[in-house]
């Protein structure tokens, strides 16, 4: 069973960025599917986008291109999510979660099958 | 995108009832393409079912999904008091997946 823990909770700016972190334990890392999945208070879950190492395949939700960059070190067997340009709108528990896809790397759909614990990103002034 | 609207909001409920949930599409579902998830408070989502019917590993048969296109249901029967939180439903048929606004379920 794939077990992902997330980094803790971070204070942030306006204005600054935040980087979170997802290791992943059993499994083989690197061909795994992964997607970062945030809830703001009161809004439904909403996909941000996600990334399979093996095949260098990363996807990003239209609200955030260009803001949102998700990286993975297959060494560490870890997972990130760098969120730029912070606003109080983006105060917000963030998951990880491993997805189960259809479909080729880079045109894939999916449902997520475990999830890391969350994070809270709080921006605030 | 794919919008989902669930209904009721908030369902309240005794233990040993039956819980029906909706979740009804703007358009229709590629291939029921359709995942209901638990959130108790505090925690992460819990993957119940997939493919609208089919119950992820460990999930009791207590839980049941149906349908297809356009609505979708959840259907908890004997409710048991852990069986209180959100439920969320999550489309992946197209790009890019979206969830409902959950429902609230409370057992009284």
């Amino acid at each position: 069973q794939v077990q992902l823990v997330q980094s803790g909770a971070e204070v942030k700016k306006p204005g600054s960025s935040v980087k979170v972190s997802c290791k992943a334990s059993g499994g083989t890392f690197s061909s795994y599917a992964l997607s970062w999945v945030r809830q703001a208070p009161g809004q439904r879950l909403e996909w941000m986008g996600g990334i399979i190492p093996l095949f260098r395949a990363t996807n990003y939700a239209q609200n955030f291109q260009g803001r949102l960059t998700i990286t993975a070190d297959e060494s560490t067997y870890t997972a990130y999510m760098e969120l730029t340009s912070l606003t109080s709108e983006d105060t917000a528990v963030y998951f990880c979660a491993r997805e189960v896809y259809y479909g080729s790397a880079f045109q894939r759909v999916f449902y997520f099958v475990s999830w890391g614990q969350g994070t809270l990103v709080t921006v605030s002034s | 995108e794919i919008v989902l609207t669930q209904s009721p909001g908030t369902l309240s409920l005794s233990p040993g009832e039956r819980a029906t949930l909706s979740c009804r599409a703007s358009q229709s579902v590629s291939s029921s393409y359709l995942a209901w998830y638990q959130q108790r408070p505090g925690q992460a989502p819990r993957l119940l079912i997939h493919g609208a019917s089919s119950r992820a590993t460990g999930i009791p048969d207590r839980f049941s999904g149906s349908g297809s296109g356009t609505d979708f249901t959840l259907t908890i029967s004997r409710l048991e008091p852990e069986d209180s939180a959100v439920y969320h439903c999550q489309q992946y048929g197209s790009s890019p997946p979206t969830f409902g606004q959950g429902t609230n379920l409370e057992i009284k």
